[in-house]
This record gives structure tokens, C-alpha cells and sequence, in this order.
């Protein structure tokens, strides 16, 4: 079936640089992509959106990247502060019954050394 | 400010038993979604609902799983009877009908021995 998946299970970065977290999918009809942070303890908390129709969004130190022709979408995390260490999770979303129904990928680590 | 709550925040049972899970949406939301997360299968949709009427459970096993929302400030996950198995962190989360974007609760982890 489709899957949503991620390359890079654990990233390792310095403080202050910059972080790229990736993400695979596979259902080209999905409508709307999202990029979640889960710190340890706590429940997923929303990042960043991006519409099929566009290829690049930009949020306060954040960027997701969209490329429909390979199917893959990435998160840049500039100047990386250790407050930034989580799971990212990316999602695809699919209209369905007039809700958007989302499909979670497995998550990246990202470990921030100070 | 405005947020998902969940109770209870951990839960240890004995295989057999009854478990309930409790979610408040946020205020106003009318979409909730149950989550199962584990280790080694990541964050699995149960089951949601719109307006308060189930859409979708196919992620839930039926025989022992059931969600429901008895009004607009509360959903229920129960579990009965509960397994091992089960032991995983429950997440509710809520949004608009419009919108893609959902709001999670801190989750409820259960341990089932």
C-alpha cells in the first residue's frame, strides 16, 4: 500500500549549523504535506505546511522543500539551537470525506550538540 | 491557551481489564482523531470523527477497541478486554474541517502487564 517513509533515521548536528531532514513519499494525489515535532514526552506539534501546488514554504528558521517529480519533500532547520532536538515526522495528506486524513511517516532524530 | 487534553496521562492495567482513555478537543474543533504510537510501528491511526459522527475506525480492532463522542467535549477510546499488545502511547488530536492541520494532546501511555 502507500507509505510515507524517511531516509535518515538519526541526524547528528552542531549547534548552529544547519539541519535537512528528508522524507519520501509515494501517493502523488496527496493533497497537502506536513512536517511535526515531537519532543520526548509530548505529542506531536505542528511545524510547517506545504499545498501540493507549491514547491517551497518558508516559516521562522524553516523551510520544507516539495518535489513532486521524485516524490520527496524536505525540512531545512537554519542555524540549529538544541532546543531543536526532537522527531520529526512528515505526513501526506489526502481529502477524504471532506476531511483531510493524514498518513505519518517513522521519524527522523535530530540530536543538536551544543 | 487553547489545547488538546488527554487523561490519563499514564495508565497501567493487568491483561484482562477494562481501559478507558478520555480526550477533550480543543474548543470549537470539529474533527477528532485517535492515534496508537509505538515503537515499532510508528503513529497508527485508530479511528475519527467529524462533527461527532464516526468516519472511520478500519484501524481499530473492532472486537476489542471502540471510540466514541458523547458530545462535543469528549471523546473515549475503551479497550476491553485489554492486551499486552496494547502497551503504546495514545494520542487524540483535533482540528477543523477546513483546515489539514491537527492539534495533539500530550497522549495516554499505556502499559497492559
Amino acid at each position: 500500500g502507500e507509505s510515507v517513509g524517511l531516509h535518515l533515521p538519526t541526524l547528528s548536528v552542531q549547534e548552529g549549523d544547519n539541519s535537512i531532514i528528508n522524507c519520501a513519499y509515494s501517493n502523488s494525489a496527496s493533497d497537502y504535506f506536513i512536517w511535526y515535532k515531537q519532543e520526548s514526552g509530548k505529542g506531536p506539534q505542528f511545524i510547517i505546511d506545504i499545498r501540493s501546488n507549491m514547491d517551497k514554504r518558508q516559516g521562522q528558521r524553516v523551510t520544507v522543500l516539495l518535489n513532486k517529480t521524485v516524490k520527496h519533500l524536505s525540512l531545512q532547520i537554519a542555524a540549529t539551537q538544541p532546543g531543536d532536538s526532537a522527531v520529526y515526522f512528515c505526513a501526506e495528506l489526502l481529502q477524504s470525506g471532506g476531511s483531510y486524513i493524514p498518513t505519518f511517516g517513522r521519524g527522523t532524530s535530530l540530536i543538536v550538540h551544543p | 491557551d487553547a489545547r488538546v487534553t488527554q487523561t490519563p496521562r499514564h495508565k497501567v492495567t493487568e491483561m484482562g481489564q477494562e481501559v478507558t482513555m478520555r480526550c477533550q478537543p480543543i474548543l470549537g474543533h470539529n474533527t477528532v482523531f485517535w492515534y496508537r504510537q509505538t515503537m515499532m510501528q510508528g503513529l497508527e491511526l485508530l479511528a475519527y470523527f467529524r462533527n461527532r459522527a464516526p468516519l472511520d475506525d478500519s484501524g481499530m480492532p473492532k472486537d476489542r477497541f471502540s471510540a466514541e463522542m458523547p458530545d462535543a467535549t469528549l471523546a473515549t477510546l475503551k479497550i476491553q478486554p485489554s492486551e499486552p499488545r496494547d502497551s503504546a502511547v495514545y494520542f487524540c488530536a483535533s482540528g477543523l474541517v477546513t483546515g489539514s492541520v491537527q492539534y495533539f494532546g500530550p497522549g495516554t501511555r499505556l502499559t497492559v502487564t
